[in-house]
């Protein structure tokens, strides 16, 4: 059964740089896309931005661009996402999911259960 | 970018009764939707995507319709474990994948 572990909780100061990890087991690491997303508290979900693992391609949501950095090591299975340059507003839980086989089917069955980064 | 609009942004329903959520786009998204459910505390869950197929072990008392603008989710008879808050998602114009803000879904 495809198992989605994300890494654990993180507090950071102001500026610094974040970095969640997602370990996928399964299934074929390098057949579906990661997808980063995050939820403020009390709101919804953004998407951030997502990787095609086989080749490294990445995607990002416009208002992350330069901050965020999706990265993937096909040796073990695991999608990483480092944002930078924290701000108090970052504060949000992180989910991976993992995405379609094909890109324009992109919804998400499998979730990690997010991880909590408090940014104070 | 595309943008979602759910409505209402609270349900109040009763057990046993519908509850029916809306979903707006600001253009047509084909079929292009999918529905998640999400408990305090817990990932989201999907229930519906291309609209109206069910996800794997979703109930049959979910059933989502609608394309282009217009969509809705329907539980027929809600139960007290449907207690969430509902997002709609579109997958037709991408980067970026976006949601709609929620409709929480509360018992009466």
């Amino acid at each position: 059964q495809v198992q989605v572990v994300q890494s654990g909780a993180e507090v950071k100061k102001p500026g610094a740089s974040v970095k969640v990890s997602c370990k996928t087991s399964g299934y074929t690491f390098t057949d579906y896309y990661i997808h980063w997303l995050r939820q403020a508290p009390g709101q919804g979900l953004e998407w951030m931005g997502s990787i095609n693992p086989r080749g490294g391609d990445t995607k990002y949501l416009q208002k992350f661009q330069g901050r965020v950095t999706v990265t993937r090591d096909t040796s073990i299975s695991t999608a990483y996402m480092e944002l930078s340059s924290l701000r108090s507003d970052d504060t949000a839980t992180y989910f991976c999911a993992r995405g379609g086989l094909n890109i324009w089917e992109t919804y998400f069955k499998n979730w990690g259960l997010g991880t909590l980064v408090t940014v104070s | 970018e595309i943008v979602l609009t759910q409505s209402p942004a609270t349900l109040s329903v009763s057990p046993g009764e519908r509850a029916t959520l809306s979903c707006r786009a600001t253009q047509s998204i084909s079929n292009n939707l999918a529905w998640y459910q999400q408990k305090p505390g817990q990932a989201p869950r999907l229930l519906i995507y291309g609209a109206s197929t069910r996800a794997t072990g979703i109930p049959a008392r979910f059933s989502g319709s609608g394309s282009g603008t217009e969509f809705t989710l329907t539980i027929s008879s809600l139960q007290s474990e449907d207690s969430a808050v509902y997002y709609c998602q579109q997958y037709d114009n991408w980067p970026p994948w976006t949601f709609g803000q929620g409709t929480k879904v509360e018992i009466k």
